[in-house]
């Protein structure tokens, strides 16, 4: 099975910075990925699909590229709503899997 | 307004069953593959299974496999998991959540609860 792994685990940053995380896969995805925001309590919320691709709605300070095995979600300036926990998610064939979260905290 | 509602969860004794049920509106059901994905308390996201709008095509995690059995009802606009031999790696959030034609999940339940334990 392909394995997704992110990085970093968790990061502190600032409101107004610009944050990246990445996310590599054991084996070549081709663009099949998706970013994934989730808050405390909450359901995921899905920001990016295949690879750089914004869901309607999201702010446009997200974004993401990549593809094959090596990918980034960016956020250009960080708001305070910002903050929470950030997953990838690989969806090229079966098993589908997740990384195991990036948790951007307040510095 | 696209609306996926989780029930069924709840706490349960290991080797027993449970069946979930997520309830869709504001979307015509029957066009998306749907799909089950699980988050155990204060941990990460695990995909579990999804079901093809007719119910002719299905997948599941390794773990689950001969355990657990996703199904469908269009006409009423409901998924279920049912749950069998329930072991307490299995306790986590359960999240229906809509699948796109070439995917990913769009929209995600509020998930409901299941809790294995003696």
């Amino acid at each position: 099975d392909i394995q997704m792994t992110q990085s970093p685990s968790s990061l502190s940053a600032s409101v107004g910075d610009r944050v990246t995380i990445t996310c590599r896969a054991s084996q070549s995805i081709s663009y099949w990925l998706a970013w994934y925001q989730q808050k405390p309590g909450k359901a995921p919320k899905l920001l990016i699909y295949k690879a750089s691709n914004l869901e309607s709605g999201v702010p446009s300070r997200f974004s993401g590229s990549g593809s094959g095995t090596e990918f980034t979600l960016t956020i250009s300036s960080l708001q305070p709503d910002d903050f929470a926990t950030y997953y990838c998610q690989k969806y090229d064939n079966y098993p589908v899997t997740f990384g195991q979260g990036t948790r951007l905290e307040i510095k | 307004e696209v609306q996926l509602v989780e029930s069924g969860g709840g706490l349960v004794q290991p080797g027993g069953s449970l069946r979930l049920s997520c309830a869709a509106s504001g979307f015509t059901f029957s066009n998306y593959w749907m799909t089950w994905v699980r988050q155990a308390p204060g941990k990460g996201l695990e995909w579990v299974a999804n079901i093809k709008q007719d119910g002719s095509e299905i997948h599941y995690v390794d773990s689950v496999k001969g355990r657990f059995t996703i199904s469908r009802d269009n006409a009423k606009n409901s998924l279920f998991l049912q749950m069998n031999s329930l072991r307490a790696e299995d306790t986590a959030f359960y999240y229906c959540a809509r699948y796109l034609n070439s995917g990913p999940e769009d929209y995600w339940g509020q998930g409901t609860l299941v809790t294995v334990s003696s």
